[in-house]
């Protein structure tokens, strides 16, 4: 079975540009989670969705943004880059109820 | 909104040495999950806790699970080099899980 895939692997941008990040999640699972991974920090929640609907979204500012396509891949958007941007943004899937997060590789966004 | 506190941040041991990472939570939670992120790679998921007291074991890892279910812990008997990695509790429920900060160990050969 395919794990959650991530695009792309890196991505450089410069202040003000806009980004957008990609993630395929497994086959079956129709939530898709979307974190974001500062150098020497935690996980940080940025937004769920299920179904197509977002559910969730973390303690970021609107310009965090993104979607869930019907066969329930998701991109995040991140518009007016801020050099505090530059981190590693993971996405994970899992099925519904009490189930296990799976991760991608995770995309790492580096703004100059 | 709900917290996952998580110490001691970082920990330094002797190969053969026992660690433990562990886990508070501000609220009760419905489960509690645990993750390990090796350098350079993406959280893997170690083990579901759900059940009060609860007590599981993996090989050298025994993770438990409060009796209020607001707090579990993670230990690693005689530590291997390849335990190296962050460490995670995640909390939560059927929708969001909120992470910990995260334990990162270090293991001296």
């Amino acid at each position: 079975e395919a794990g959650v895939t991530q695009s792309p692997t890196h991505l450089i941008k410069t202040r003000g540009q806009q980004a957008t990040l990609r993630c395929s999640p497994i086959s079956g699972h129709t939530s898709v989670y979307w974190y974001q991974q500062a150098l020497g920090l935690g996980l940080q929640f940025l937004l769920w969705y299920d179904e197509g609907e977002e559910r969730n979204r973390g303690n970021f500012p609107p310009r965090f943004s993104g979607r869930q396509f019907p066969n329930y891949s998701s991109e995040l958007n991140v518009n007016a880059l801020e050099l505090e941007d530059s981190a590693l943004y993971l996405c994970a899937s899992r099925l519904k109820g009490f189930q296990p997060q799976h991760f991608g590789d995770g995309t790492r966004l580096s703004i100059l | 909104g709900q917290q996952v506190m998580q110490i001691p941040q970082y920990q330094h041991v002797q190969e053969g040495e026992d660690f433990t990472t562990y886990c508070n939570s501000s609220t009760t939670l419905s489960n509690i999950q645990w993750y390990k992120q090796r350098p350079g790679g993406h959280p893997v998921f170690l083990i579901q806790l759900v059940k009060s007291g609860e007590v599981k074991k993996q090989k050298r890892l025994t993770f438990q699970f409060g009796e209020a279910k607001k707090n579990s812990s993670l230990h690693i008997t005689a530590t291997q080099t390849t335990d190296v990695g962050t460490y995670f509790c995640a909390g939560g429920g059927s929708e969001k899980l909120v992470f910990g900060k995260g334990t990162k160990l270090t293991v001296n050969p």
